[in-house]
């Protein structure tokens, strides 16, 4: 199974918006609204921000959202802030049962 | 409070088994499923397989020749045997808890701090 496809890279400024894609295909992204995003700060472990497409857990701030759209899904940070500065990774099931990730995007708040 | 933990060695050699082991506090282990994730040092996240909570397994079709997760409810922990091991294998594994909603499980949300193993000789 092929990784999902994210943008290596995003920056923005404080208090900006910024959106990560994850594009995939019919048989994971585009089939399922099972995309979850993690947030991952150097040497820690991931946090879910995101499942479901666009639910957040609890306790995750509404500044997180998230959509879909075909393929591709996306994951929207309003009101950027600098310790939003992290990498971000999306997840999806897949049509043969299993679960892929992202190559990863790092976020770099200017 | 959920609590993860991985252990096990830190360094295997070529060809050998890498075995790890996930003491999980806070609930019982046969409540919820289960799943090994891994990170090959500056690269990102690689999904291992899965374990429900009825002992059916699922992988990564990558690894799946030679990746085995088994749980022993009655230490409360969570396993990881991957076989016949090459610097590729090379990277942090995590162990996490499946989050699931009302509509699925698929999502991780407790995870632990990630052990490091090196494949070398």
């Amino acid at each position: 199974q092929s990784a999902l496809t994210q943008p290596a890279s995003v920056s923005g400024s404080p208090g900006q918006s910024i959106t990560i894609s994850c594009t995939g295909s019919s048989s994971d992204v585009g089939g399922f609204n099972y995309v979850s995003w993690y947030q991952q700060h150097t040497g820690k472990p991931p946090e879910l921000m995101i499942y479901d497409v666009s639910n957040r857990p609890s306790g995750v701030s509404n500044r997180f959202s998230g959509s879909k759209s075909g393929n591709t899904a996306s994951l929207t940070i309003s009101g950027l802030q600098a310790e939003d500065e992290a990498d971000y990774y999306c997840s999806s099931y897949t049509s043969s049962s299993t679960l892929v990730f992202g190559g990863g995007t790092k976020l770099t708040v200017l | 409070q959920v609590q993860l933990q991985e252990s096990g060695p830190g360094l295997v050699k070529p060809s050998e088994t890498l075995s790890l082991t996930c003491s999980v506090s806070g609930g019982s282990i046969t409540t919820y499923y289960w799943s090994w994730i891994r990170q090959p040092p500056g690269k990102g996240l690689e999904w291992v397989g899965y374990i429900y909570n009825n002992g059916n397994t699922n992988y990564n079709p990558s690894l799946k020749s030679r990746v085995t997760i088994s749980v022993d409810t009655s230490k409360n922990q969570l396993s990881l045997n991957l076989i016949s091991v090459t610097a590729a294998d090379t990277a942090v594994y995590f162990c996490a808890r499946v989050f699931c909603s009302s509509s699925s499980c698929y999502g991780f949300d407790y995870w632990g701090q990630g052990t490091l193993v090196t494949v070398s000789s």
